[in-house]
């Protein structure tokens, strides 16, 4: 089945530039979403169509997809900006899930 | 606006089967293009996409788990329910409804309003 990989856990400072990627097989030629997730609460969505800002989404949030990996970026990190970040694409496929989420990322910020 | 309530019973035994409503606002589930899927989170991991029913009731499935889930949409009632059978404590999680992202007359494979999740745990 398609794998999305995270790295577990990522560290910034306030004020940094925080880079979170997703990897999978030639995602670069698939809508890749990124969500934030803060504990109890919902995920948001905060990036649509691989590069697109969700509705309300400051623009300090930013991505890519090129190849083989997805990058989330957030620059001028807040404390607000902790959260777990899960990436998801979908597959055609009528033999594996069609939506599929990274493992997530878990940004602390320092 | 949109809005997704998720409701049902936050404790199950092994073997029983859970039934988790979802009840919306703000969309009608027979419009073109509409879509709700279900969604879960075991505690400290990952999100698992687990079924979803569209507008002209076509329905998908994780294939993994399809033969234990069965997911119905009642327009009339602004409803989505979610079977699953055979409740194993692996299938503990929280479990969401989420709403198909459709913006500037494109619709896509992503979810853009998620209820807030309701917490199932399984044990005896």
């Amino acid at each position: 089945s398609y794998v999305l990989t995270q790295p577990p856990s990522e560290a910034v400072a306030p004020g940094k530039t925080a880079a979170i990627t997703c990897e999978g097989d030639n995602i670069g030629s698939k809508s890749v979403y990124w969500y934030q997730k803060k504990p109890r609460q919902p995920p948001v969505l905060i990036i649509f169509d691989s590069t697109d800002r969700a509705s309300g989404i400051p623009e300090r949030f930013s991505a890519s997809n090129s190849a083989n990996t997805a990058t989330l970026t957030i620059s001028w990190v807040e404390g607000g900006d902790e959260a777990d970040y899960f990436c998801q694409v979908w597959v055609n496929s009528k033999t594996e899930p069609n939506w599929v989420f990274g493992g997530g990322t878990k940004l602390t910020v320092l | 606006q949109v809005t997704l309530k998720e409701s049902g019973p936050t404790l199950v035994k092994p073997t029983q089967a859970l039934t988790l409503t979802c009840t919306f606002s703000g969309f009608s589930l027979n419009t073109y293009t509409k879509g709700v899927a279900w969604i879960r989170q075991p505690p400290g991991k990952a999100l698992e996409w687990l079924a979803l029913i569209y507008w002209d009731d076509n329905k998908r499935y994780n294939p993994y788990l399809k033969s234990r889930l069965a997911i119905s949409g009642d327009t009339s009632k602004n409803q989505v329910v979610l079977t699953m059978t055979n409740m194993d404590p692996v299938d503990t999680a929280t479990y969401f409804c989420a709403h198909r992202l459709c913006s500037g007359g494109a619709c896509h494979d992503a979810f853009d309003v998620w209820g807030q999740g309701i917490m199932v745990t399984v044990s005896s």
